[in-house]
């Protein structure tokens, strides 16, 4: 079956400017978190969406937002980009609202450069 | 909060046994992931501990002890695509659902 996909895979946007980053979760899978890694700070927890409602967020200014549609599809959005939100944006899925056992199953990544 | 502490780097060798050890503090345990992460790449999935005790799963085995606040991850038979970077997180109970926070990571460097 396919894995999560997030796209676009690059981005490469200028100061001030806005993003919008998406992730399409395992099928049948309901739990989509999205996180942002840096060399300096590693993953960090950004929010998490299941059956289209934010249930956990993380500690990030209101800048960064995100949604997700009824078959699950997830998006984040970032405004007012500035040079620190440049990072590898992941997405991960997980089958219920429970990622035991089974664990998370990430996606590849959105690589975001801010210049 | 939580804080999850493990070392940064490690180097082994070839067919070596490397244990990677986690140390973490939180108000409420729902969970330790491990995870793992080549270069570029997305982290994958390799185990789960809810309860104290030891889970193996092949070449990887993974302990928990909740009273320590303890996890390590041992990896056996060490092979030249296992260096990578080890991840450990932790689920924090008082957020309900997928709330990890994770470790800074471990890079394991494996030579021949």
């Amino acid at each position: 079956k396919a894995g999560v996909t997030q796209t676009p895979r690059y981005l490469i946007k200028t100061r001030g400017q806005q993003v919008t980053l998406s992730c399409s979760p395992i099928s049948g899978h309901r739990s989509v978190s999205w996180y942002q890694q840096t060399p300096g700070q590693g993953l960090q927890f950004l929010f998490e969406y299941f059956s289209e409602t934010q249930r956990n967020k993380g500690n990030f200014p209101g800048r960064f937002s995100g949604r997700q549609f009824s078959n699950s599809r997830s998006e984040m959005n970032v405004s007012t980009l500035e040079l620190g939100d440049s990072a590898l944006y992941l997405c991960a899925s997980s089958l219920d609202r429970d990622a035991g056992g089974y664990g998370y199953t990430f996606g590849s990544g959105t690589r975001l450069t801010v210049v | 909060g939580q804080n999850i502490d493990q070392p940064t780097e490690m180097t082994a060798t070839e067919g070596a046994i490397v244990q990677i050890n986690c140390t973490y503090q939180t108000s409420g345990f729902n969970g330790l992931f491990w995870y793992q992460q080549h270069a570029g790449e997305a982290p994958t999935f390799l185990s789960y501990n809810v309860l104290d005790g030891l889970e193996e799963k092949g070449r990887f085995s993974s302990f928990l002890s909740r009273s320590k606040g303890y996890s390590y991850l041992l990896l056996k038979e060490l092979q030249m695509k296992d260096s990578a970077s080890y991840l450990c997180a932790v689920r924090d109970r008082e957020a309900a659902g997928n709330k990890l926070t994770f470790g800074g990571g471990t890079r394991v460097l494996v030579k021949p």
